[in-house]
């Protein structure tokens, strides 16, 4: 049982947008909360970073967000290539320790 | 940005001892803090530890499900980071990840392609 709740899938059709979200508590979620891409197969791949920051080569077609004890991943412009499983991460204050969300397995239609 | 590199990966049987090693280029990592995160075959992320910079007084930390049983140390003038694990369970069987925290960052920038650790008899 992960720390940090994340649907386990979610799809749409390509062209379309779809929104990941990850619930956490406020030992948690308070924190800045990052989010991971893993195509099949290879490592993960930082996506967001500080809630809403994208790494250099990042497309703006992918955002982060955060209200409450809740982050959100949105994904525009969905394509077959954004297939993947995808992760949110940040550090629990309460357990002194880093955490993930269950991951959630992304399909384009 | 910092390139990594796992080795020392292997089969291990339960209660044995391995060590990984995580060779860093690139200029930054003496700055950064190293994490190490599994995944066991078909599973989740999951973190695992990890140690911070020499200015952070190299302070470490670690999932409860390893404390006690592995260690991360680095050695910044081999641009090395290192996790011993000790008294291995099958349960620890999974790809281990080493992957950089840069200062000033809260994301795990930059990863390594990872190396297996099978415990078992």
């Amino acid at each position: 049982q992960s720390v940090l709740t994340q649907p386990p899938s979610v799809s749409a059709a390509p062209g379309q947008k779809v929104t990941i979200s990850c619930s956490g508590s406020s030992s948690n979620i308070n924190n800045y909360v990052s989010w991971y891409q893993q195509l099949p197969g290879t490592a993960p791949k930082l996506l967001i970073y500080d809630n809403n920051k994208r790494p250099s080569g990042i497309p703006d077609r992918f955002s982060g967000s955060k209200s409450g004890t809740s982050a959100t991943l949105g994904i525009t412009g969905l394509q077959t290539g954004d297939e993947a499983d995808y992760y949110c991460g940040t550090w629990d204050n309460s357990l002194s320790a880093g955490v993930f969300g269950g991951g959630t397995k992304l399909t384009v239609l | 940005e910092v390139q990594l590199v796992e080795s020392g990966g292997g089969l291990v049987q339960p209660g044995g001892s391995l060590k990984l090693s995580c060779a860093a280029s690139g200029l930054t990592f003496s700055g950064s803090g190293v994490h190490w995160v599994r995944q066991a075959s078909g599973k989740g992320l999951e973190w695992v530890g990890r140690i911070r910079s020499k200015t952070n007084s190299y302070a470490t930390a670690y999932a409860a499900s390893v404390k006690g049983r592995f260690t991360i140390s680095r050695d910044d003038s081999k641009n090395t980071a290192y996790l011993q694990m000790n008294s291995l369970k099958t349960e620890d069987t999974a790809v281990y990840y080493c992957t950089d925290l840069p200062k000033g960052s809260s994301g795990l920038t930059s990863w390594g392609q990872g190396t297996l650790v099978t415990v078992s008899s």
